[in-house]
């Protein structure tokens, strides 16, 4: 079981380019998470999926988009990174429902705008 | 929404001493709260919740407390290991009420056990 897997785990970008932020997970759970961190700030919701087909708007959503593709991939795009954007980025993943709200997180992808 | 407050933001104690770290929330609604532990360069990790129909919870050497007339949880560590040294992170849902989805995290603890 790897659990919640994310790719790449770094990466350097310019001002005004894309990119996009894998995760899967291998744990059947519904939904899914993006979080950036960032000092001083803790871990701030950027996009929320319940489950396959939905997605929400989290926190702080501006400058990004999300697709659920399917039950275990949730992916996260920069459509045009800014330096604001430079954060540790994680991907978690729940069982919606279960008595039990634990959130498992992957190992994050640290992300430099320049 | 929800709002939470974490303090202090950094923690540093001897070993085998105790350690307290407080979270105050904003919606009196909310009625579950995760702590997560976070190593140096990893993904943070549940180490215990707690929801409002209980006033404290215990698993061998940490506990979480809630006081939800003061709207304040807190996490109590005991007998401290350098093992524990780590960034500490309480949670509330975001919209309030129990939403075992969408949650605001407070701003983090970074804890040193000194040996």
């Amino acid at each position: 079981n790897a659990g919640v897997t994310q790719t790449p785990k770094f990466q350097v970008l310019k001002t005004g380019q894309s990119m996009t932020l894998q995760c899967a997970q291998d744990m059947n759970h519904n939904s899914m998470y993006w979080y950036r961190q960032d000092p001083g700030m803790g871990l701030r919701l950027i996009y929320y999926s319940a489950s396959e087909g939905t997605t929400d708007k989290g926190e702080v959503p501006n400058g990004y988009n999300v697709s659920r593709l399917n039950k275990r991939e949730f992916s996260l795009r920069l459509e045009s990174a800014a330096p604001s954007q430079t954060s540790v980025y994680f991907c978690a993943s729940s069982e919606r429902g279960a008595k039990s709200g634990e959130q498992y997180f992957g190992p994050g992808t640290r992300l430099t705008v320049l | 929404g929800e709002n939470v407050e974490q303090h202090p933001s950094t923690l540093s104690v001897q070993e085998g001493d105790s350690a307290v770290i407080k979270c105050t929330y904003s919606d009196s609604a909310s009625n579950y709260f995760p702590w997560y532990k976070q190593e140096l360069g990893k993904g943070p990790q549940l180490i215990i919740d707690i929801r409002s129909n209980v006033g404290e919870k215990k698993d061998q050497r940490i506990a979480v407390t809630l006081n939800k007339t003061a709207k304040h949880f807190s996490l109590h560590i005991t007998e401290t290991q350098p093992e524990d040294s780590a960034v500490y992170f309480c949670a509330a849902p975001l919209a309030g009420g129990t939403s075992y989805g969408k949650l605001t995290f407070g701003q983090g603890t970074i804890l040193t056990v000194h040996p």
